[in-house]
């Protein structure tokens, strides 16, 4: 089935460590984003790409690095120099020209 | 993209209309009301999307007023698990620059009761 994955569901990580969240779609779509939620609160955009090898900060993008090498994956790694990384993370994608974006079940991560 | 307002909780009797609004009175003519809820702890899923006409799909209704400052998200029969937060969004559709953002507010948290 076409959708758009995000893994793993649950992540644990100490403090100082940087850590991936992977996010893989096959619904051909060339925009991806990255999302943080906070407990209680909307989603703030961390980055998104309209293409591969191309991508843009959003409102959120300190302590945060994104990769687009190929256009089903866009891979986020939270680095130690983000402050307060304990969040669920959601990833999406959307088709070019249309604007219904496809979202993950998200990915908590926890830091401690 | 334009501001939207909406109130931070609503509730609905299970069966009955649940009717939520968004007010978006800076919107620009060439931007779009789209509406999306995310139950807890998932990934929110798109619902319906307009430009000025009234639209209906098979999840609901959304209801856009003649001087497009405000909108109206409709769902006929309301069921517990239509119990989510719901989002209201403006944005242009056509791509380039920026507009592939999209940016998502507090929302209304719906809760249907029996």
């Amino acid at each position: 089935d076409g959708g758009i994955t995000q893994s793993p569901k649950y992540l644990f990580r100490k403090e100082g460590q940087n850590v991936t969240l992977s996010c893989e779609q096959n619904l051909n779509h060339d925009a991806m984003y990255w999302y943080r939620q906070d407990p209680g609160q909307g989603l703030r955009l961390i980055y998104y790409s309209q293409i591969v090898n191309d991508f843009q900060k959003g409102d959120i993008a300190e302590g945060y690095s994104v990769s687009r090498e190929k256009k089903e994956s866009f891979p986020l790694t939270v680095t130690s120099a983000q402050k307060n990384p304990t969040a669920f993370y959601l990833c999406a994608s959307s088709i070019r020209r249309l604007t219904e974006a496809f979202f993950g079940q998200g990915t908590r991560l926890t830091v401690v | 993209d334009a501001k939207t307002t909406q109130p931070p909780s609503m509730d609905c009797a299970e069966g009955r209309a649940a009717n939520l609004p968004c007010n978006h009175s800076t919107i620009s003519g060439n931007e779009y009301v789209y509406w999306y809820r995310q139950i807890h702890s998932q990934g929110p899923q798109y619902i319906i999307h307009g430009l000025k006409n009234n639209e209906t799909n098979e999840m609901a209704s959304l209801i856009i007023t003649e001087d497009r400052k405000s909108s109206t998200l409709i769902l006929p029969h309301a069921t517990l698990r239509d119990t989510a937060v719901y989002y209201c969004i403006v944005r242009v559709a056509e791509s380039g620059g920026s507009n592939y953002k999209l940016t998502f507010g507090k929302g209304t948290l719906l809760t249907v009761n029996p």
